[in-house]
Order: structure tokens, then C-alpha cells, then sequence
């Protein structure tokens, strides 16, 4: 059964460093997500992306943040310049469309920021 | 704006033991409701989901119905098993428009023995 995947599964960074966080959504998807999940509160939506393009952001979603395509099969998360609020559990999700269509996770990227 | 209130946990049973995980919703549209179930060191798997009213979604012995009148998506299995010790989260996409899927806290199910 196809997955979404990603990697790392950990990351350690200093603060003020960048980081990628990367994805290969489900092949015939067209809808790429980023959530994240501080330690001990809720899943909270970042951003979903669609034909090259942000479709919606969260407040969350601020300058320090990117996603990218860059090629046919990855999907990137950027964190420009890493604070230590930023350590969480980002997790990667893709579906076939948008309107209340199943959203398939990846098994997220741990991060944290030192 | 939407939001998901879930069951406070770790809940503890024996293997066995009927399941209730309580889930209740605030939506601005008519949306749909999922459960996703997170097993240790695993990424969110969707477990069930529900598009409209009255509808019932099932998998793997877990059932939900969605219940426009009580706002809520109320999670329960009759028999669980030790396999079942997981974190599970009720969540729901407002069809209003909106990409991201709102989430609750998330419920730890621990089941002895």
C-alpha cells in the first residue's frame, strides 16, 4: 500500500540554524499538508500546498517557514531561522483532493531545537 | 472558528473491557469527522471516518456515528485488545473550505492484560 514518508525521523539543530524537513507524498496525490505537534498539545495545521502553490496557511505559518516542490516527488518544509519553540513533531500528510478528503500522514520528523 | 474536544486520558483498560472515547466537535460548516490512531513510533494512521449526519464509520471492530444533534463522534469498540494500546485523535475538515484538519488533544489507550 503506497505511504507517505519522511525523512529524517530525528532531528537535533542549535538555534538560528535552518533546517529542511522532507516528504514524498503518495504519488497521485495532489494535495500536500505540513501539521506539527508541540509535546503534549494537539496536532495544528501549518500549511497545505497545491499545484505549486500555498493554498492556505495557518497563523503559525509565519517568514521563518517555506515549502517547496522541487522536483516531481519531494515536498520540503524550511525553518529558517530555528527558536527553541520550534522543537515538535512534524508530520507530513497528502491527499487525492481537498474537500474532505482523507489526509494520509507520513510518521513525522522529531525535531529539536537546542 | 472549529474546534474538537476529546476525553481526557491515559485511559486504562483490561483486554476485553467495551471502549468509549467521547468526541465533540464545534464547526462553522458541515464537516466531516475523522479518527486517526498514532501506534508507539508510528505516524498517524486513519482508523475511521464519517462524511454526513447519521452516517457510521468503521474499521477494525472501532465504530463512530456522527451525531449532528449532539455535535459529537463518539469512538467505541466492544472487545478491545492489548494490539489496541495507542493514542488516538478525533478530527474533523469543516468542508467549508478550509485545507487543514482540526484536531483534539489526543486520547492515550493503555490496555492491560
Amino acid at each position: 500500500e503506497p505511504e507517505v514518508t519522511q525523512t529524517p525521523s530525528h532531528q537535533v539543530t542549535q538555534m538560528g540554524q535552518e533546517v529542511i524537513l522532507r516528504c514524498v507524498p503518495i504519488s497521485n496525490h495532489l494535495y500536500f499538508y505540513w501539521y506539527r505537534q508541540i509535546l503534549g498539545q494537539k496536532v495544528e495545521f501549518l500549511v497545505s500546498f497545491y499545484n505549486n502553490e500555498i493554498s492556505e496557511k495557518s497563523e503559525i505559518f509565519d517568514d521563518q517557514f517555506s515549502v517547496e516542490r522541487p522536483d516531481g516527488s519531494n515536498f520540503t518544509l524550511k525553518i529558517r531561522s530555528t527558536k527553541l519553540e520550534d522543537s515538535a513533531m512534524y508530520f507530513c500528510a497528502s491527499s487525492p483532493r481537498r474537500v474532505q478528503e482523507t489526509q494520509y500522514f507520513g510518521p513525522g520528523t522529531r525535531l529539536l531545537v537546542l | 472558528g472549529n474546534s474538537v474536544t476529546q476525553m481526557e486520558g491515559p485511559v486504562t483498560l483490561s483486554e476485553e473491557a467495551f471502549l468509549t472515547i467521547n468526541c465533540t466537535y464545534t464547526a462553522t460548516g458541515y464537516p466531516s469527522l475523522f479518527w486517526y490512531v498514532q501506534y508507539p513510533g508510528e505516524g498517524l494512521q486513519l482508523l475511521l471516518k464519517a462524511t454526513k449526519a447519521d452516517d457510521k464509520g468503521s474499521n477494525k471492530g472501532f465504530e463512530a456515528t456522527y451525531r449532528k444533534e449532539t455535535t459529537s463522534f463518539h469512538l467505541e469498540k466492544g472487545s478491545v485488545q492489548v494490539s489496541d494500546s495507542a493514542v488516538y485523535f478525533c478530527a474533523l475538515n469543516d468542508g467549508g473550505g478550509a485545507d487543514g484538519l482540526t484536531f483534539g488533544k489526543g486520547t492515550h489507550l493503555i490496555i492491560q492484560p
